[in-house]
């Protein structure tokens, strides 16, 4: 099983700030590096999907970064929103040919 | 196109008694896993269909589970007899390909065990 961090637990940011997030997870057999988003109430919505070191993938104000090497990916959101608050989770693809989910980041941006 | 959907959103029922949990994924995708979250913990993996086979299912808690997946389209998750320590949100989603595709979940049937 894999052992995936993600920090910080939560965030509070005002309305216009950006932010980041970090996922961490083992890098050895590695195979892809998904980003969910998550509102209360409702299912997991796929971010982005990334398989190469270096990949840097872009949606609207959302951004992710990937490094397979070291084991990490980080996700950005510029000018944050109120509407962009819910739990963002990350989940590696790796040898068990499972996604393995992080306990999320949980970010709520105050008007 | 229809999304993943499972049935129902929401089971409360007695220890001891049997609950059965259906998803039918998006048509055309082979794979369709089973996830649940318990208690506002993290979300954890139960097993993976590749069209009517188990592919793994490393993550089925004990033998009270059992999930089925009749001719490769929708699935089913029985919990018999169900547990106090059963209840959560049951996650099921389906992917075209493998890992490096991504993931449709559904809704989420949340159980209470009472």
């Amino acid at each position: 099983i894999l052992n995936v961090e993600q920090s910080p637990q939560s965030l509070h940011v005002q309305e216009g700030d950006s932010t980041n997030f970090t996922c961490s997870f083992p890098s050895s057999n590695f195979y892809a590096l998904h980003w969910y988003r998550w509102e209360t109430a409702k299912s997991p919505e796929a971010l982005f999907v990334m398989t190469l070191n270096g990949d840097e993938k872009k949606k609207g104000r959302i951004s992710a970064t990937l490094n397979t090497k070291e084991g990490y990916s980080y996700l950005y959101i510029k000018g944050s929103q109120p509407e962009d608050s819910a739990t963002y989770l990350c989940a590696p693809w790796g040898s068990a040919r499972q996604l393995t989910f992080g306990s999320g980041t949980q970010l709520t941006v105050l008007p | 196109e229809a999304g993943v959907t499972q049935f129902p959103s929401h089971s409360v029922i007695e220890k001891g008694q049997t609950v059965t949990l259906r998803c039918d994924p998006i048509s055309g995708h082979d794979n369709l896993y089973w996830y649940r979250r318990v208690m506002g913990k993290e979300i954890k993996f139960l097993l993976h269909f590749v069209k009517e086979s188990k592919q793994d299912e490393s993550g089925m808690p004990n033998n009270r589970f059992l999930a089925e997946r009749t001719g490769g389209t929708y699935s089913t998750l029985k919990v018999q007899p169900a547990e106090l320590e059963d209840s959560g949100v049951y996650f099921c989603a389906s992917s075209q390909g493998r890992g490096n595709t991504e993931a449709f979940f559904g809704q989420g049937t949340r159980l209470t065990v009472v």
